[in-house]
């Protein structure tokens, strides 16, 4: 089993839609949970962290659920800039606390 | 400010050669990560160094890969010999150690590298 499982996607979807992304983990041994948004043929850049108690920026709203091992990222009113690949990213395995691991990425595609 | 400085962008080789990677990391920074990325594994993590010291390279492949980090300014991660299932993206990546629970990897552009 994958230590972070992500739905691949393409998730497309019209511009301002609300779009669900859903990520789990292996290891309830992990500490730090991220999204990072990676475009076309760039580096990933971090796109926000992820709280137990959720947390939001903006349109973006990140959930945390420890007992299930499920981390989500809900963007509300798509934008077309929005399309890139979301990626869910745990840290803290193993008590390595800089060492953080990436799932494989969903892709989001908003049309016109 | 200069981010994590990358090279070469992009190498074509043939299988059995030499190929290496470098990487200058963001001044200050005292981590430094090697991922690769390709379509079918994601980014997996190879190895990561603080304060130039090797930590993790649980992610390291096989014997043929090796990386140095000689000094905080500068690492290179090296394949030899070359096949053509090491055809992928190569992204070093920078943080410092005391700011970890942020989340922040400062990912340079990506090597791109094609082993034919």
């Amino acid at each position: 089993r994958k230590e972070v499982e992500q739905d691949p996607g393409p998730f497309n979807v019209p511009e301002g839609a609300t779009v669900a992304f859903n990520c789990t983990y292996s290891n309830s041994a992990s500490q730090s949970f991220f999204w990072y948004r990676q475009d076309c043929r760039k580096e990933p850049k971090l796109l926000m962290s992820v709280y137990s108690s959720g947390n939001e920026d903006g349109r973006f709203t990140a959930q945390l659920n420890r007992a299930s091992q499920y981390i989500s990222l809900l963007i509300r009113d798509s934008k077309l800039s929005d399309s890139a690949t979301y990626l869910c990213v745990v840290g803290g395995l193993g008590g390595a606390t800089n060492k953080l691991i990436f799932g494989t990425g969903t892709l989001l595609a908003v049309q016109p | 400010d200069a981010g994590v400085i990358q090279s070469p962008r992009h190498e074509v080789t043939e299988m059995g050669q030499e190929v290496t990677l470098r990487c200058k990391p963001i001044s200050g920074h005292n981590s430094l990560f090697w991922y690769r990325q390709t379509m079918m594994r994601g980014l997996e993590l190879l190895i990561y160094f603080n304060n130039n010291v090797p930590i993790d390279d649980s992610g390291m492949p096989e014997d043929r890969f090796s990386a140095k980090m000689p000094n905080a300014s500068f690492s290179t991660l090296k394949i030899q010999p070359s096949e053509p299932r090491d055809s992928a993206v190569y992204f070093c990546a920078s943080s410092f150690s005391g700011d970890w629970n942020t989340g922040e990897l400062f990912f340079g552009e990506g090597s791109r590298l094609t082993v034919l």
